[in-house]
């Protein structure tokens, strides 16, 4: 079985760009998670969908994060614009349908650099 | 995720020796724990879970322990081998683990000397 496919892996931009990363969950998946996790930290949700529906979006900046998940499958996840303090590793993780929160399983993650 | 290791507690355990790590947990009314290893490069993966109607549970080569009282969670890994090297990381969660989110602490980076 394919794992959670995460693109691009590594990424470079100066402060006030923009970026969007994707995201392609295991094939079946309802669920799918982005987190945002800061060198030396632990993962933070910034977003869960069920389906193409927004579960929990409760830590997402939204003033300059946004996601979507249109066809309830692939999802990307924007930044505009950027800021230093966004630097982290961004995780995209899913789930099956109505299964518990250690059924997530992770993508290698997109490495964000803001110079 | 790449380089998460940076600036993390680090312990330093032969291979072979059993390796204990801990992590408090923020909230008292949290009732399900997980423990999950992150390798450089790679997102977190599943280890072992426990209740909080539970003190340890046991799988195969960890055991998770819980202490309530003070809000503790131990992995223990016996005759860890150089494949364990990782960053753990502890995360809580309530309602049983059936929904909500995870609220993972501050990992611990594991170095195993061959």
């Amino acid at each position: 079985e394919a794992g959670v496919a995460q693109s691009p892996r590594y990424k470079i931009i100066e402060k006030r760009q923009s970026v969007a990363f994707w995201c392609n969950p295991i094939s079946g998946h309802a669920t799918l998670y982005w987190y945002q996790q800061i060198l030396g930290q632990g993962p933070k949700l910034l977003i869960q969908f069920q389906n193409n529906g927004v579960v929990d979006d409760s830590q997402l900046p939204k003033d300059r994060f946004s996601a979507e998940r249109l066809k309830g499958v692939d999802s990307t996840l924007k930044i505009q614009p950027a800021k230093l303090e966004d630097s982290a590793v961004y995780l995209c993780a899913s789930s099956p349908r109505l299964a518990g929160v250690y059924e997530q399983y992770f993508g290698p993650g997109t490495r964000l650099t803001v110079t | 995720g790449e380089n998460v290791g940076l600036h993390l507690p680090t312990l330093s355990v032969q291979e072979g020796d059993n390796s204990i790590i801990n992590c408090a947990y923020s909230n008292s009314a949290s009732d399900y724990f997980i423990w999950y290893k992150q390798e450089s490069g790679k997102g977190p993966q599943f280890i072992i879970d426990i209740r909080s109607n539970m003190d340890k549970r046991q799988g195969q080569r960890v055991t998770v322990l819980l202490n309530k009282t003070v809000k503790h969670l131990s992995l223990q890994i016996a005759a860890t081998q150089p494949g364990d090297s990782a960053v753990y990381f502890c995360a809580e969660t309530l309602y049983g683990g059936s929904q909500g989110n995870l609220i993972f602490g501050k990992g611990t980076k594991l170095s195993v000397k061959p």
